[in-house]
């Protein structure tokens, strides 16, 4: 059973520190999304790439995140630095060119 | 970007069937409209996809009228399982587009 998968599953940090964040989407899917959920917002979408390449990155604060996908079995996405604001759980997910996307059991991020 | 309308909670008792409605007013020609499930400490999980009229699968239906500007999720005999939050999207596809999750409906089934 394909499922994408992330680590860390969770993660406290302290404000001002870098936090890496990874995801391995399922194998074959050929886009890559990053999304945050907080209480306040609900599930947003930062970022996602198809083929690696970044489509839309609008979601995300480009000046302390960054998403990449060094290869098709790796997607980060980065923060830095980190502040309490960002605290969220952060979700991966992966599909195909069709519609359904597949959702990793995200990263839970506390910045104290 | 389509914007979806859906009640924040809604509750219901095991057996009966839930009715689960989304208004989308802005829906473009090339939207579809898809379902996901979401339940406490996992990522969405889809449920469904439709167009047109309606589609059934082994989990629920979905109704879309001619105008395409609401929908109905339906829950046939839910159970104590199916308590999780319910989104509605409206969009061209994960990969063309960007999808609008928004806050969702709480379904809440008690015994």
């Amino acid at each position: 059973d394909a499922r994408v998968t992330q680590t860390p599953r969770h993660k406290v940090t302290e404000m001002g520190q870098e936090v890496t964040m990874r995801c391995q989407p399922i194998l074959g899917h050929n886009t890559v999304f990053w999304y945050r959920q907080t209480m306040m917002q609900g599930l947003e979408l930062l970022a996602y790439f198809r083929n690696r390449a970044p489509l839309d990155d609008s979601g995300m604060p480009k000046d302390r995140f960054s998403a990449e996908m060094p290869d098709a079995t790796l997607a980060t996405l980065k923060i830095q630095p980190s502040e309490p604001r960002d605290s969220a759980v952060y979700f991966c997910a992966s599909g195909l060119s069709g519609d359904e996307q597949y959702f990793g059991p995200g990263t839970r991020l506390t910045v104290t | 970007l389509a914007k979806t309308t859906q009640p924040i909670s809604m509750d219901s008792y095991e057996g009966q069937e839930v009715n689960i409605t989304c208004s989308h007013n802005n829906i473009a020609t090339n939207d579809y409209i898809t379902w996901y499930q979401q339940f406490p400490s996992q990522g969405p999980r889809f449920i469904i996809q439709g167009y047109k009229t309606k589609v059934t699968n082994e989990v629920a239906s979905l109704f879309i009228p001619a105008d395409r500007k609401s929908s109905t999720l339906s829950l046939p005999r839910v159970s104590l399982s199916d308590t999780a939050v319910y989104y509605c999207l409206v969009g061209r596809g994960s990969t063309l587009g960007r999808l609008y999750f928004g806050r969702g409906t709480q379904l809440t089934v008690w015994p």
